[in-house]
């Protein structure tokens, strides 16, 4: 089973370029999301979906978007990297039937550094 | 803002101890609280999920409460085992979609 799949694991990006994480998941979840992870901060909330064709923004979306075209499919797209924006991303899905009790399941991450 | 919180932030135990982690939140609107652990380099691995509605949850060693009108939560973890080593989140959700996390505490388990 390979659940939340993220690519790449590792990304250096100089100040200004941009690029997209790929988040996929093969659970046919309706809910996607992406985090971030900052050391001494929690998890933060960028985006999230709750179903193709609809996304809506999180705790920290400025400098980040999102489409959701398939149920499968969740980029985060860095429009003009920032040293700032330096951190660990992590996408996570969840079924979401009967409700939001249903528990995350979270890809291994993707480190990425600006310079 | 709902803010989470983990104390304490680092754990050291010898193996066959049992242990308690901790957790605060301050907004008690929350529809769930989850405990995750979390491997070095890796992501998040989903352990336990309480409901609003219940007091806690139990999975094997591991046993979670619930107390929403205080805004706390404990993990409890019986006969502590090496491979328990990682570090535990922590994480309430809201309405908004939105699960806050704490920062964790990274637990150490010695043979």
């Amino acid at each position: 089973n390979a659940g939340v799949t993220q690519t790449p694991k590792f990304q250096v990006l100089k100040t200004g370029q941009s690029m997209t994480l790929q988040c996929a998941q093969d659970m046919n979840h309706e809910y996607m999301s992406w985090y971030r992870q900052d050391p001494g901060m929690g998890l933060r909330l960028i985006h999230y979906s709750v179903g193709a064709g609809i996304t809506d923004q999180g705790e920290v979306p400025n400098g980040y978007n999102v489409s959701r075209s398939t149920t499968e499919d969740f980029p985060l797209r860095l429009l003009s990297a920032a040293p700032s924006q330096t951190s660990v991303y992590f996408c996570a899905s969840s079924p979401r039937t009967g409700g939001r009790n249903s528990p995350l399941h979270f890809g291994n991450g993707t480190r990425l550094t600006v310079t | 803002k709902q803010e989470v919180t983990q104390i304490p932030a680092a754990l050291s135990v010898p193996e066959g101890e049992n242990l308690v982690l901790n957790c605060s939140f301050t907004d008690s609107a929350i529809y769930n609280l989850q405990w995750f652990r979390q491997d070095p380099g890796k992501g998040l691995t989903s352990l336990l999920l309480i409901q609003s509605s219940q007091r806690e949850q139990t999975s094997g060693r591991l046993n979670a409460s619930l107390d929403k009108s205080s805004g706390r939560s404990t993990l409890y973890i019986a006969a502590s085992q090496p491979g328990d080593s990682a570090t535990y989140l922590c994480a309430v959700e809201t309405g908004a979609n939105n699960l806050f996390f704490g920062t964790g505490t990274r637990l150490t388990v010695i043979p």
